[in-house]
């Protein structure tokens, strides 16, 4: 089973930012925060991992509290293009069959003109 | 990011037919390989784990003889679905990690296999 809680959909205005909040309250010392979003019908689409500190890159940012048990993406200006089911996935930072990613159900965001 | 190539991107065969699709890592060694299957408005969900040079993992009710995996290489991985049924339809998607370079895995396009 998925060890995280999203909600199930979100809207955001086209240019403002989108704030998808994710829980992982059993996430375990060695396990990273991974997020990753599939636009329809297409493979999802790493965006941004951490373990404890907050992370940016080109895409997003991504907010860890200090006890690890919950976090949230942020893409800082929404566009149409980013409407799509973002996954918030725990996983082991090792490799191996140890290290694949179960998803969840993910957070639909859709991002409306 | 690296690139993860799925192919076909979709198919349509008859019912007790096989079905190969193809996973290559574009621009990297792939030690691991993951097969999902995803239903229309569901979530992914894995179905086995293969390590290249080793037999594949399976995930609990997933029928090894029916979904036969092979990672004979480092860029490589196939699934083949053997004599298909319409409940086989689905959408099948890759992933490969590489253990040396990186942590996250990346995706193929997937592929959307209609059994008729």
């Amino acid at each position: 089973d998925a060890k995280t809680t999203q909600p199930p959909s979100m809207d955001c205005a086209e240019g403002r930012a989108a704030n998808l909040p994710c829980n992982h309250s059993t996430i375990s010392g060695n396990e990273y925060v991974y997020w990753y979003r599939q636009i329809h019908s297409q493979g999802p689409q790493y965006i941004i991992h951490g373990l404890k500190n907050n992370e940016t890159n080109e895409m997003a940012s991504l907010i860890i509290t200090e006890d690890r048990k919950s976090s949230t993406l942020i893409l800082p200006h929404a566009t149409l293009r980013d409407t799509a089911v973002y996954y918030c996935i725990v996983r082991g930072g090792y490799g191996g069959s140890q290290g694949n990613l179960i998803f969840g159900k993910g957070t639909k965001l859709s991002v409306k003109p | 990011g690296a690139v993860v190539s799925q192919h076909p991107s979709w198919v349509i065969c008859k019912s007790g037919t096989s079905v190969k699709i193809e996973c290559r890592s574009l621009d990297f060694q792939a030690t691991t390989m993951f097969w999902y299957r995803q239903f229309p408005k569901q979530s992914l969900m894995l179905m086995a784990t293969s390590n290249e040079g080793s037999k594949a993992t399976y995930e609990q009710g997933v029928e090894k003889d029916k979904f036969l995996i092979n990672h004979a290489s480092l860029t490589l991985s196939t699934l083949t679905v053997t004599s298909a049924h319409p409940e086989d339809s689905s959408f099948y998607i890759c992933s490969a990690r590489d253990w040396q370079g990186t942590t996250e895995a990346f995706f193929g396009q997937g592929t959307r296999l209609t059994v008729v």
